[in-house]
């Protein structure tokens, strides 16, 4: 079965510096990968995804993740932090099979100070 | 426009009794699912269905129910077996069958037990 651990439960970061947000999974194949963003009380938003192809992958308002094969590692990055960033942030791995079941780490919430 | 649509957005319930949560799509998706999010948990499946009239367990099913009669609806009910269910609900709904579709989210029902 598949797993996701995501280290940081809380992270502070001062607007315009720089983020990364960690992501390990464990997956016996080549796994699906996914980060999400959740703003208070709502739903989930997709950030960007990883299926295959280039391991660097752009995602929406700026951000960017790498899969790191060797390093299991999915980690989300921005360059520039805004304080509208401030939310909640999911990785998600997904199985090869039909439902395509998503599995979730247990979040990082990420605080912005202006 | 497309989406997932998730009534109410808040629920109060009484001890022992039973609740029905409401999760529509207009996506065409063929798979539909139910996560249960608690503070520092992440998200936790309760069930998913990948086609009409068919639904699995997930990893949080005991106390719930649903029914897949329709392919744009997916209701979860909450019955009073559920010995603790005050928590964040989310619907979500994907492509299905093929590999690697992402999964599109509803804004999600706050169920309070008073």
């Amino acid at each position: 079965a598949q797993s996701v651990t995501q280290p940081d439960i809380h992270i502070t970061v001062s607007e315009g510096a720089s983020l990364e947000l960690r992501c390990n999974y464990s997956y016996g194949a080549t796994p699906y990968l996914f980060w999400y963003v959740q703003s208070p009380g709502q739903g989930l938003q997709l950030l960007l995804k990883y299926f295959s192809g280039d391991t660097l992958v752009q995602g929406i308002k700026g951000f960017e993740a790498e899969f790191k094969r060797s390093q299991s590692s999915f980690n989300l990055r921005k360059p520039s932090v805004h304080w509208s960033d401030a939310a909640e942030y999911f990785c998600a791995v997904g199985a090869n099979n039909a439902g395509n079941m998503l599995t979730f780490g247990g979040g990082t919430r990420l605080m912005v100070k202006p | 426009d497309g989406g997932i649509t998730q009534s109410p957005k808040y629920l109060f319930r009484k001890e022992g009794q039973n609740v029905t949560l409401s999760c529509e799509q207009n996506l065409n998706h063929d798979a539909m699912y139910w996560y249960r999010q608690d503070p520092g948990q992440g998200l936790r499946l309760i069930y998913y269905s990948q086609i009409v009239n068919d639904f699995q367990k997930g990893d949080i099913a005991e106390g719930y129910s649903v029914s897949r009669e329709k392919k744009e609806s997916f209701p979860l009910t909450v019955t009073s077996a559920q010995k603790n269910p005050t928590a964040f609900y989310l619907c979500a709904s994907s492509g299905g069958l093929g590999w690697g579709t992402e999964a599109f989210f509803g804004q999600g029902t706050r169920l309070t037990v008073v």
